[in-house]
């Protein structure tokens, strides 16, 4: 079965310093995708960025990047320079179901962004 | 591109009867929705995979009879939440798949249901 944990409920960071968000997951799947959302106080999902599992090297887009570690399958977003509007609950994700690209999400990290 | 809207945005109906939430990708079409269900402070969590023509998936634990979900165009597809009961208030979410992709997902604005 898949699984995607999301350890850390609240994290707190200063305006333009950076911060790391944890992600660990399972899966019985060869090939996958990962993802982190995005949700602002708007609700409305954002993808910040994917990874294809089948690629070494770690995406990385503007300000957010991740550390994906297939081995120890984790899956970290780290925001450099945060801005205010970073804040907003994140949620790591990925594919299930083969061909039917099912979503499972992680229980997500609140992100406050401290002026 | 890529834009998935979602009506209402809200909604408030009594115990008993029953509402139709509408999905619709704007500037794509879309083989495949999905519908989430998100309680406050909670993840997404998946209610069933809906195919263009064909009869909705649905995730274990979700009742196909209450939640109706009707996928008629590729850019369309309709939940309607039948005998709506105070517990089934929550933010109702979907998503669409571009035809021939593989992976992203984008997402609608949510909807608010309020069951009083």
């Amino acid at each position: 079965a898949q699984t995607v944990t999301q350890s850390q409920p609240e994290m707190s960071v200063q305006e333009a310093e950076t911060v790391t968000l944890s992600c660990t997951y399972d899966t019985s799947e060869s090939n996958y995708y990962l993802f982190w959302y995005k949700q602002p106080p708007s609700r409305q999902m954002i993808l910040v960025i994917r990874q294809e599992a089948y690629k070494q090297q770690n995406a990385t887009e503007n300000r957010f990047s991740v550390n994906f570690q297939k081995a120890a399958k984790s899956f970290s977003l780290k925001i450099s320079d945060s801005q205010l509007g970073d804040t907003a609950m994140y949620f790591c994700a990925t594919v299930y179901g083969g061909a039917t690209n099912k979503l499972i999400f992680g229980t997500g990290t609140l992100l406050a962004v401290q002026p | 591109g890529a834009v998935v809207s979602q009506h209402p945005s809200r909604v408030i109906c009594k115990s008993g009867t029953s509402v139709k939430i509408e999905c619709r990708s704007l500037d794509f079409q879309a083989t495949t929705m999905f519908w989430y269900r998100q309680f406050p402070k909670q993840s997404l969590m998946l209610m069933a995979t809906s195919n263009e023509g064909s009869k909705a998936t649905y995730e274990q634990g979700v009742e196909k009879d209450k939640f109706l979900i009707n996928h008629a165009s590729l850019t369309l597809s309709t939940l309607t939440v039948t005998s709506a009961h105070p517990e089934d208030s929550s933010f109702y979410i979907c998503s669409a798949q571009r035809a021939g992709s593989s992976d992203e997902q984008y997402f609608g604005p949510g909807t608010r249901l309020t069951v009083t």
